[in-house]
């Protein structure tokens, strides 16, 4: 069964709105989650990782003000997308490592993000 | 820099086998990772490679030369089902972050 529970699996909204999509371990602790965005035909791209109890880390180019990560407890990160816009239409995909090394990372099912 | 590559698509018989290359140029190493991922789908992993060798589970393996800076993923016995993109990725150091390369689609014909 899923190991990374990702809601909602797909959310439309009108531009200038927010939307906040939940990464959840469902049987581990995560105190590190990975946000990556993936344009169609494309491959993953890490957008940030999330930290449980500190500042996530963006990677370069992509605006923290924009998108806003919690990672409030062991088990749940949020990816919030503030006043989406249409360029920001993609699959957004978080991931959690697992395994004594962190070896095996496992992905949450993925959030279709349609901005109208 | 960072650098990962693997064919941009494959095409493979039904019943065949087929093997998927993902060389690599990295300034560290601590381990090679093969997901498969389904369009529209979340990646699913399949193999993690650390040690030189080959790594055998089921149908499928993955094989990694350090010196080289190779990995393959060897699909045998290939089903409808098994049509796919593979993601090749590689992890520098001993964070968990990943480098990907851009994926292989795989496509199978009956």
């Amino acid at each position: 069964g899923a190991v990374v529970s990702q809601h909602p699996s797909w959310v439309i909204c009108k531009s200038g709105t927010s939307v906040k999509i939940e990464c959840r371990s469902l049987d581990f602790q995560a105190t590190t989650m990975f946000w990556y965005r993936q344009f169609p035909k494309q491959s993953l791209m890490l957008m940030a990782t999330s930290n449980e109890g500190s500042k996530a880390t963006y990677e370069q180019g992509v605006e923290k003000d924009k998108f806003l990560i919690n990672h409030a407890s062991l088990t749940l990160s949020t990816l919030t997308v503030t006043s989406a816009h249409p360029e920001d239409s993609s699959f957004y995909i978080c991931s959690a490592p697992r395994g004594s090394l962190g070896e095996k990372l496992f992905f949450g099912s993925g959030t279709q993000l349609s901005v109208l | 820099g960072q650098n990962i590559d693997q064919p941009t698509e494959m095409t493979a018989t039904e019943g065949a086998i087929v093997q998927i290359n993902c060389t690599y140029q990295t300034s560290g190493f601590n381990g090679l990772f093969w997901y498969q991922q389904h369009a529209g789908e979340a990646p699913t992993f399949l193999s993690y490679n650390v040690l030189d060798g080959l790594e055998e589970k089921g149908r499928f393996s993955s094989f990694l030369s350090r010196s080289k800076g190779y990995s393959y993923l060897l699909l045998k016995e290939l089903q409808m089902k098994d049509s796919a993109s593979y993601l090749c990725a590689v992890r520098e150091d001993s964070n968990y972050q990943l480098i990907w390369g851009a994926g292989t689609k795989l496509i199978i014909k009956p």
